[in-house]
C-alpha cells in the first residue's frame, strides 16, 4: 500500500486557471519534495519542504507543509500550458538519509 | 556541463537475458539510487548506494543487482529472475551538500 497518498490522480485545468494538489502520509514527514516529470523523462526538481507550516514559491508554484507535517500541498497559479506533467510528492518517511518514498503522481493537462 | 547520463534511452531485450542499464554522474555526489517507475505508480526504490563499494537492498530488489566500483558510476543489471522487467528505470544522485535527489533522464526497458 501507498504510504504516501497524492490527490487527484489527474486533473484538467483551463489555462488561466488555478490548480490544487495534495500529498498525504500515514507517517510524520522529515522532509517533503516536490517535483515535476515530462512523460517519459527524468524528475525536476521543483521544491524541498521541512519545517512544519513552511511555505515556498517558485513563480507561480506554491508549495505548503502543514504543521503536524503530514500532508503538503502544491498550488499553481494561473496555469500555463508549460505546467502540464506530472507532478509527484517525494517524502522522507525515515530517519535513514536519501530514502524518499514517492507518490504515485498527479497528471495535470492545461486546455486553452 | 554536470550532470545525471543514462544509456541508452530506449532497451529491448529477449525473456530470459540480463540486461544492464548505465547510469554516470560528474556531479560528485556520494550517494547514487536506482528506481523503477511504473503506470499509475509512484517511484520504487530499487538499490541505492551511498558509498563506494557498498549499496543496499531498496524495496524491490529481488531479481536485480547493482555494483558501485566507482563514484561516478552506479550500472543497474536486471536478471532473468526479474518476473515484470518492463518498466522505466530511473538513476539519481545525491551529494551530502544537495537539497534533493537530481534524477537522471530514464531508460525504457522492454522485454519481449
Amino acid at each position: 500500500s501507498q504510504e504516501l497518498e497524492q490527490s487527484p490522480q489527474s486533473l484538467i485545468v483551463q489555462e488561466g486557471k488555478n490548480l490544487t494538489i495534495n500529498c498525504t502520509s500515514s507517517k510524520t514527514l522529515y522532509g517533503l519534495y516536490w517535483y515535476k516529470q515530462k512523460y517519459g523523462e527524468g524528475l525536476i526538481f521543483l521544491m524541498m519542504l521541512q519545517k512544519g507550516g513552511e511555505e515556498k514559491s517558485h513563480e507561480k508554484i506554491t508549495a505548503k507543509l502543514d504543521e503536524k507535517k503530514q500532508q503538503s500541498s502544491l498550488h499553481i497559479t494561473a496555469s500555463q500550458p508549460s505546467h502540464a506533467g506530472i507532478y509527484l510528492c517525494g517524502a522522507d518517511i525515515s530517519d535513514s538519509w536519501g530514502k524518499l518514498q514517492f507518490g504515485a503522481g498527479t497528471q495535470v493537462v492545461v486546455t486553452p | 556541463d554536470g550532470g545525471i547520463t543514462q544509456s541508452p534511452k530506449y532497451l529491448f531485450r529477449k525473456e530470459g537475458q540480463n540486461v544492464t542499464l548505465s547510469c554516470e554522474q560528474n556531479l560528485n555526489h556520494d550517494a547514487m539510487y536506482w528506481y523503477r517507475q511504473d503506470p499509475g505508480q509512484g517511484l520504487r526504490l530499487i538499490y541505492y548506494s551511498q558509498i563506494v563499494n557498498d549499496f543496499q537492498k531498496g524495496d524491490i530488489a529481488e531479481g536485480y543487482s547493482v555494483s558501485r566500483e566507482k563514484k561516478e558510476s552506479f550500472p543497474l543489471t536486471v536478471t532473468s529472475a526479474q518476473k515484470n522487467p518492463t518498466a522505466f528505470y530511473l538513476c539519481a544522485s545525491e551529494g551530502l551538500s544537495t537539497d534533493t535527489q537530481y534524477f537522471g533522464p530514464g531508460t525504457r526497458l522492454t522485454v519481449l
